[in-house]
């Protein structure tokens, strides 16, 4: 049974800066998505990871995927407010089932 | 613009009631999914149904039934709200599984069970 767990969950930033949240997972996914919830609203689909080695770059965004270690990485650059979210990983265990980590509230301060 | 819908927003209901949650997509999706959202639980699978009539048990099914009786149209139902149903509920939609497909999510049900 897949389990994805994240962490931070909470990460509270200052502008300008980098940071990086992490998501592990348990066992064979065949993909990782991140997506991002603003408060009150639905979750935007930001990344989809399909093979070892991946990396895939938004704006200041920069996701990335290691199958063997069963570790995906979103690394934040040069912070801005816009950023506040919380941030989500799934893995997709099969089909288009996704299991979800808890979230990464990210508060970025000015 | 493609969407995922949920009928309601926010919905207070008494325990023991027989509530319903509806999902509308158009988008022709074959896949329709409900998860409740939980603080520091993240979303969490309750059904899944892969083509019209066809379900199938997510990760909490308890206290929960779905419906699809038309491909555009999935609705989970709780059978005698409880408590503990108070959460976050989402619905979602996807083609049949292709390299990068994405799953559409609706805005979100806030459900209060008092």
């Amino acid at each position: 049974e897949l389990k994805v767990e994240q962490n931070p969950l909470f990460l509270s930033m200052q502008e300008g800066k980098n940071y990086t949240i992490y998501c592990n997972y348990s066992t064979t996914s065949d993909r990782l998505y991140w997506y991002r919830q603003d408060p009150g609203k639905s979750l935007e689909s930001l990344f989809v990871l399909l093979s070892n080695g991946a990396v895939k770059q938004e704006g200041r965004l920069m996701a990335s995927l290691d199958t063997k270690a069963r570790l995906s990485t979103l690394h934040i650059t040069a912070a801005v407010h816009d950023l506040s979210a919380t941030y989500f990983c799934a893995g997709c265990p099969y089909g288009n089932k996704l299991v979800f980590g808890a979230g990464t509230i990210l508060r970025v301060k000015s | 613009d493609v969407k995922v819908t949920q009928s309601s927003r926010y919905l207070v209901k008494r325990t023991g009631e027989k509530v319903f949650l509806e999902c509308v997509q158009d988008m022709d999706h074959e896949n329709m999914f409900w998860y409740r959202q939980d603080p520091g639980l993240g979303l969490r699978l309750i059904y899944f149904s892969y083509d019209v009539k066809m379900k199938e048990k997510g990760d909490i099914p308890e206290g929960y039934s779905v419906s699809r009786e038309k491909k555009e149209r999935f609705s989970l139902i709780l059978e005698s709200a409880s408590t503990n149903q108070t959460s976050m509920y989402l619905c979602a939609s996807s083609p049949i599984q292709r390299p990068g497909t994405v799953n559409r999510f609706g805005s979100g049900t806030r459900l209060t069970v008092v």
